[in-house]
Protein backbone atom coordinates (compact mmCIF):
# COMPACT_ATOMS: atom_id res chain seq x y z
CA UNK A 1 0.00 0.00 0.00
CA UNK A 2 1.32 3.45 -1.01
CA UNK A 3 2.16 5.81 1.70
CA UNK A 4 1.24 9.18 -0.03
CA UNK A 5 -1.33 11.41 1.42
CA UNK A 6 -3.52 14.29 -0.17
CA UNK A 7 -5.96 16.27 2.12
CA UNK A 8 -8.20 17.36 1.57
CA UNK A 9 -10.11 15.01 -0.41
CA UNK A 10 -12.79 17.40 -1.09
CA UNK A 11 -13.27 20.92 -1.15
CA UNK A 12 -15.86 23.53 -2.36
CA UNK A 13 -14.79 27.04 -2.31
CA UNK A 14 -15.85 30.19 -3.53
CA UNK A 15 -14.22 32.06 -6.31
CA UNK A 16 -11.06 34.22 -4.88
CA UNK A 17 -10.66 32.03 -2.61
CA UNK A 18 -6.69 31.01 -1.35
CA UNK A 19 -6.54 27.71 -1.19
CA UNK A 20 -3.35 24.75 -0.59
CA UNK A 21 -4.03 21.56 -1.22
CA UNK A 22 -1.25 19.32 0.66
CA UNK A 23 0.58 15.98 -0.27
CA UNK A 24 3.07 13.85 1.86
CA UNK A 25 4.65 10.78 1.18
CA UNK A 26 6.78 8.93 3.64
CA UNK A 27 8.16 6.58 1.24
CA UNK A 28 11.46 9.10 1.30
CA UNK A 29 10.94 9.24 -2.60
CA UNK A 30 12.99 11.96 -4.10
CA UNK A 31 10.56 12.67 -7.15
CA UNK A 32 7.09 14.45 -6.56
CA UNK A 33 4.32 15.23 -8.87
CA UNK A 34 1.15 17.07 -8.97
CA UNK A 35 -1.32 16.62 -11.85
CA UNK A 36 -4.87 17.39 -13.23
CA UNK A 37 -7.50 15.34 -14.18
CA UNK A 38 -10.84 15.93 -15.26
CA UNK A 39 -13.19 13.14 -14.79
CA UNK A 40 -13.11 10.21 -17.44
CA UNK A 41 -9.93 12.20 -18.92
CA UNK A 42 -6.43 11.58 -19.17
CA UNK A 43 -3.51 12.96 -16.24
CA UNK A 44 -2.02 16.37 -17.23
CA UNK A 45 1.12 16.86 -15.69
CA UNK A 46 1.40 20.23 -13.72
CA UNK A 47 3.89 20.69 -11.22
CA UNK A 48 6.93 18.32 -10.90
CA UNK A 49 9.58 18.19 -8.63
CA UNK A 50 12.84 16.43 -7.88
CA UNK A 51 14.09 16.57 -5.16
CA UNK A 52 14.54 20.01 -2.35
CA UNK A 53 14.45 23.31 -3.36
CA UNK A 54 13.80 22.19 -6.94
CA UNK A 55 10.38 22.45 -8.56
CA UNK A 56 9.67 23.01 -12.11
CA UNK A 57 6.36 23.42 -14.27
CA UNK A 58 4.77 20.69 -15.98
CA UNK A 59 3.33 20.39 -19.69
CA UNK A 60 0.18 21.41 -18.94
CA UNK A 61 0.26 25.66 -18.10
CA UNK A 62 -1.47 25.96 -14.50
CA UNK A 63 -1.85 29.48 -12.02
CA UNK A 64 -0.95 27.48 -8.93
CA UNK A 65 2.30 27.30 -7.51
CA UNK A 66 3.92 24.51 -5.53
CA UNK A 67 7.22 24.49 -3.30
CA UNK A 68 9.48 21.23 -2.11
CA UNK A 69 10.60 22.69 1.51
CA UNK A 70 11.19 19.32 3.02
CA UNK A 71 11.44 15.96 1.45
CA UNK A 72 8.31 14.39 2.37
CA UNK A 73 5.86 17.51 1.29
CA UNK A 74 4.64 18.97 -1.85
CA UNK A 75 1.77 21.43 -1.09
CA UNK A 76 0.06 23.00 -4.20
CA UNK A 77 -1.34 26.14 -3.78
CA UNK A 78 -3.77 28.51 -5.89
CA UNK A 79 -3.32 32.16 -4.71
CA UNK A 80 -7.10 33.11 -6.29
CA UNK A 81 -9.94 30.22 -7.22
CA UNK A 82 -11.52 30.71 -10.32
CA UNK A 83 -14.32 28.08 -11.44
CA UNK A 84 -11.82 27.19 -14.25
CA UNK A 85 -9.60 25.68 -11.63
CA UNK A 86 -12.48 22.94 -10.93
CA UNK A 87 -10.82 19.65 -11.36
CA UNK A 88 -9.27 16.81 -9.81
CA UNK A 89 -5.47 16.54 -8.17
CA UNK A 90 -3.36 13.95 -7.74
CA UNK A 91 0.00 14.06 -6.33
CA UNK A 92 2.31 11.21 -7.37
CA UNK A 93 6.29 10.48 -5.59
CA UNK A 94 8.95 7.84 -7.18
CA UNK A 95 12.51 7.09 -6.31
CA UNK A 96 14.88 8.04 -8.82
CA UNK A 97 16.55 4.46 -10.20
CA UNK A 98 20.07 3.52 -8.26
CA UNK A 99 18.67 5.73 -5.22
CA UNK A 100 17.80 3.85 -1.88
CA UNK A 101 18.40 0.64 -0.38
CA UNK A 102 19.12 -2.04 -2.63
CA UNK A 103 20.19 0.38 -5.13
CA UNK A 104 16.48 0.12 -6.94
CA UNK A 105 17.19 -0.35 -11.08
CA UNK A 106 13.56 1.31 -11.68
CA UNK A 107 10.63 3.03 -9.86
CA UNK A 108 6.70 3.08 -10.56
CA UNK A 109 4.70 6.56 -9.23
CA UNK A 110 2.68 6.27 -6.45
CA UNK A 111 -0.57 8.47 -6.47
CA UNK A 112 -2.22 9.70 -3.40
CA UNK A 113 -5.94 9.59 -3.66
CA UNK A 114 -6.12 12.95 -5.03
CA UNK A 115 -8.13 16.62 -3.77
CA UNK A 116 -11.56 17.13 -5.83
CA UNK A 117 -11.34 20.81 -6.23
CA UNK A 118 -14.94 22.96 -6.80
CA UNK A 119 -14.85 26.33 -7.31
CA UNK A 120 -18.12 28.37 -6.81
CA UNK B 1 3.88 14.56 -27.42
CA UNK B 2 1.02 12.74 -25.88
CA UNK B 3 0.68 9.12 -26.75
CA UNK B 4 -2.36 8.18 -28.50
CA UNK B 5 -4.22 5.24 -26.64
CA UNK B 6 -6.63 2.92 -29.18
CA UNK B 7 -9.09 1.81 -28.44
CA UNK B 8 -10.72 4.19 -26.64
CA UNK B 9 -12.97 2.02 -24.86
CA UNK B 10 -13.56 -2.29 -24.69
CA UNK B 11 -16.21 -3.74 -23.73
CA UNK B 12 -15.89 -7.69 -22.99
CA UNK B 13 -17.56 -10.60 -21.07
CA UNK B 14 -15.99 -12.21 -18.56
CA UNK B 15 -12.88 -14.46 -20.05
CA UNK B 16 -12.43 -12.72 -23.01
CA UNK B 17 -9.10 -11.19 -24.02
CA UNK B 18 -8.13 -7.79 -24.80
CA UNK B 19 -5.40 -5.58 -26.16
CA UNK B 20 -4.42 -2.08 -25.63
CA UNK B 21 -2.26 -0.08 -27.48
CA UNK B 22 -0.19 2.91 -26.80
CA UNK B 23 1.91 4.80 -29.41
CA UNK B 24 4.22 7.71 -29.46
CA UNK B 25 5.71 9.76 -32.38
CA UNK B 26 8.70 10.27 -30.14
CA UNK B 27 11.68 7.91 -29.42
CA UNK B 28 10.91 6.44 -26.05
CA UNK B 29 12.78 5.36 -22.79
CA UNK B 30 10.05 3.51 -21.20
CA UNK B 31 6.63 2.60 -20.90
CA UNK B 32 4.76 2.67 -17.77
CA UNK B 33 1.25 1.06 -17.52
CA UNK B 34 -1.66 1.95 -14.91
CA UNK B 35 -5.25 1.05 -14.31
CA UNK B 36 -7.74 3.73 -12.64
CA UNK B 37 -10.90 2.78 -11.04
CA UNK B 38 -13.60 5.01 -10.87
CA UNK B 39 -13.30 7.56 -8.27
CA UNK B 40 -9.52 6.19 -7.04
CA UNK B 41 -6.35 6.84 -7.41
CA UNK B 42 -3.75 4.84 -10.32
CA UNK B 43 -2.48 2.15 -9.69
CA UNK B 44 0.88 0.66 -11.25
CA UNK B 45 0.82 -2.07 -13.38
CA UNK B 46 4.54 -2.62 -14.94
CA UNK B 47 7.03 -0.60 -16.73
CA UNK B 48 8.54 -1.55 -20.15
CA UNK B 49 11.93 -0.28 -21.03
CA UNK B 50 13.40 0.31 -24.52
CA UNK B 51 14.74 -2.84 -25.91
CA UNK B 52 11.20 -5.27 -26.55
CA UNK B 53 10.87 -6.45 -23.04
CA UNK B 54 7.94 -8.09 -22.08
CA UNK B 55 6.77 -8.33 -18.46
CA UNK B 56 4.26 -10.03 -16.80
CA UNK B 57 1.23 -9.39 -13.80
CA UNK B 58 -0.81 -12.24 -13.49
CA UNK B 59 -3.03 -12.92 -16.42
CA UNK B 60 -1.60 -9.53 -17.88
CA UNK B 61 1.52 -8.97 -19.96
CA UNK B 62 3.02 -5.98 -22.08
CA UNK B 63 5.47 -5.75 -24.79
CA UNK B 64 7.60 -2.48 -25.92
CA UNK B 65 8.34 -2.33 -29.49
CA UNK B 66 11.06 -0.15 -29.57
CA UNK B 67 11.13 0.26 -33.80
CA UNK B 68 7.64 0.94 -34.12
CA UNK B 69 7.65 3.34 -30.84
CA UNK B 70 4.10 1.01 -29.93
CA UNK B 71 3.30 -0.59 -26.06
CA UNK B 72 0.59 -3.12 -25.75
CA UNK B 73 -0.50 -4.03 -23.24
CA UNK B 74 -2.56 -7.86 -23.01
CA UNK B 75 -5.10 -9.09 -20.80
CA UNK B 76 -6.11 -12.74 -20.90
CA UNK B 77 -8.95 -14.35 -19.58
CA UNK B 78 -10.30 -11.00 -18.16
CA UNK B 79 -11.58 -11.00 -14.45
CA UNK B 80 -14.23 -8.36 -13.94
CA UNK B 81 -11.66 -6.73 -11.41
CA UNK B 82 -10.06 -5.79 -14.45
CA UNK B 83 -12.11 -2.79 -15.23
CA UNK B 84 -11.44 0.47 -15.23
CA UNK B 85 -9.23 2.79 -17.30
CA UNK B 86 -5.62 1.98 -18.59
CA UNK B 87 -3.16 4.82 -19.23
CA UNK B 88 0.19 4.63 -20.30
CA UNK B 89 2.87 7.06 -19.57
CA UNK B 90 5.46 7.52 -21.69
CA UNK B 91 9.08 8.47 -20.36
CA UNK B 92 11.45 9.80 -23.06
CA UNK B 93 14.39 10.55 -21.54
CA UNK B 94 16.38 7.79 -18.95
CA UNK B 95 16.25 9.01 -15.59
CA UNK B 96 13.83 11.62 -15.91
CA UNK B 97 10.34 10.04 -14.57
CA UNK B 98 8.41 12.74 -16.08
CA UNK B 99 5.67 10.55 -17.87
CA UNK B 100 3.46 12.02 -20.55
CA UNK B 101 0.15 10.22 -20.37
CA UNK B 102 -2.29 8.96 -22.87
CA UNK B 103 -5.60 9.42 -22.83
CA UNK B 104 -6.67 6.43 -21.51
CA UNK B 105 -8.78 3.80 -22.31
CA UNK B 106 -12.12 2.81 -20.60
CA UNK B 107 -12.07 -1.13 -20.02
CA UNK B 108 -15.65 -2.95 -18.79
CA UNK B 109 -16.31 -5.78 -17.94
CA UNK B 110 -19.56 -7.82 -17.69
CA UNK B 111 -20.45 -11.20 -16.30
Amino acid sequence: EADIYQTPRYLVIGTGKKITLECSQTMGHDKMYWYQQDPGMELHLIHYSYGVNSTEKGDLSSESTVSRIRTEHFPLTLESARPSHTSQYLCASSLTPGQGAGRVRRTESFFGQGTRLTVV
Amino acid sequence: QQPVQSPQAVILREGEDAVINCSSSKALYSVHWYRQKHGEAPVFLMILLKGGEQKGHEKISASFNEKKQQSSLYLTASQLSYSGTYFCGTELIQGAQKLVFGQGTRLTINP
